[in-house]
């Protein structure tokens, strides 16, 4: 069964620094999306992202945060200047022309010193 | 934006016991229902979703049932095992994007003693 697959696992990063996460969607699907989970809490969603734009974004998805699709498969998030805050476990997700459902990646493990 | 209400917080089950989890959204449009499952540190799983067209279904051992007049949508899981503990999410679409951006439940952990 075709998987979202999401690198690095984990990332450690000093606090300043930029990051960027990357996710490979499900090969056929449409819509790509970001959410963030702050250990023991509920996903949050960031953006989703349609037709190579954002869609739309959430309260949280603020100037340090930008999403692109520099080819055909990957799907990155860059966070500009990170926040001890910003760690979190990051989940990209895809999902089909239809929209839903969406299927997540294993997610990425960010962890700001 | 939608607001997704989730209770239990925590549940606590027999094995072979039924387990039920209940969601409340606020956006009488949405026609969308997942419910998730995530193990300890692994990602979320689609588990069994639902439709605004239909108000239940089953899948196994699992099943949903919707109450648009209510808006409220429910998760029940017979014969509970061991290996259905984990946390639960519900998730109903956010406000004004369509349908393809969620808004989750706080979550439900699901524990099943054998």
């Amino acid at each position: 069964e075709p998987e979202v697959t999401q690198t690095p696992s984990h990332q450690v990063t000093q606090m300043g620094q930029e990051v960027i996460l990357r996710c490979v969607p499900i090969s056929n699907h449409l819509y790509f999306y970001w959410y963030r989970q702050i250990l023991g809490q509920k996903v949050e969603f960031l953006v989703s992202f349609y037709n190579n734009e954002i869609s739309e974004k959430s309260e949280i998805f603020d100037d340090q945060f930008s999403v692109e699709r520099p080819d055909g498969s990957n799907f990155t998030l860059k966070i500009r200047s990170t926040k001890l805050e910003d760690s979190a476990m990051y989940f990209c997700a895809s999902s089909p022309p239809l929209g839903q459902p969406q299927h997540f990646g294993d997610g990425t493990r960010l962890s700001i010193l | 934006g939608e607001n997704v209400e989730q209770h239990p917080s925590t549940l606590s089950v027999q094995e072979g016991d039924s387990a039920v989890i209940k969601c409340t959204y606020s956006d009488s449009a949405s026609n969308y229902f997942p419910w998730y499952k995530q193990e300890l540190g692994k990602r979320p799983q689609l588990i069994i979703d639902i439709r605004s067209n239909v108000g239940e279904k089953k899948d196994q051992r699992i099943a949903v049932t919707l109450n648009k007049t209510a808006k409220h949508f429910s998760l029940h899981i017979t014969e509970t095992q061991p290996e259905d503990s984990a946390v639960y999410f519900c998730a109903a679409p956010r406000m004004n994007s369509g349908y393809s951006t969620l808004t989750f439940g706080k979550g439900t952990m699901l524990l099943v003693s054998p």
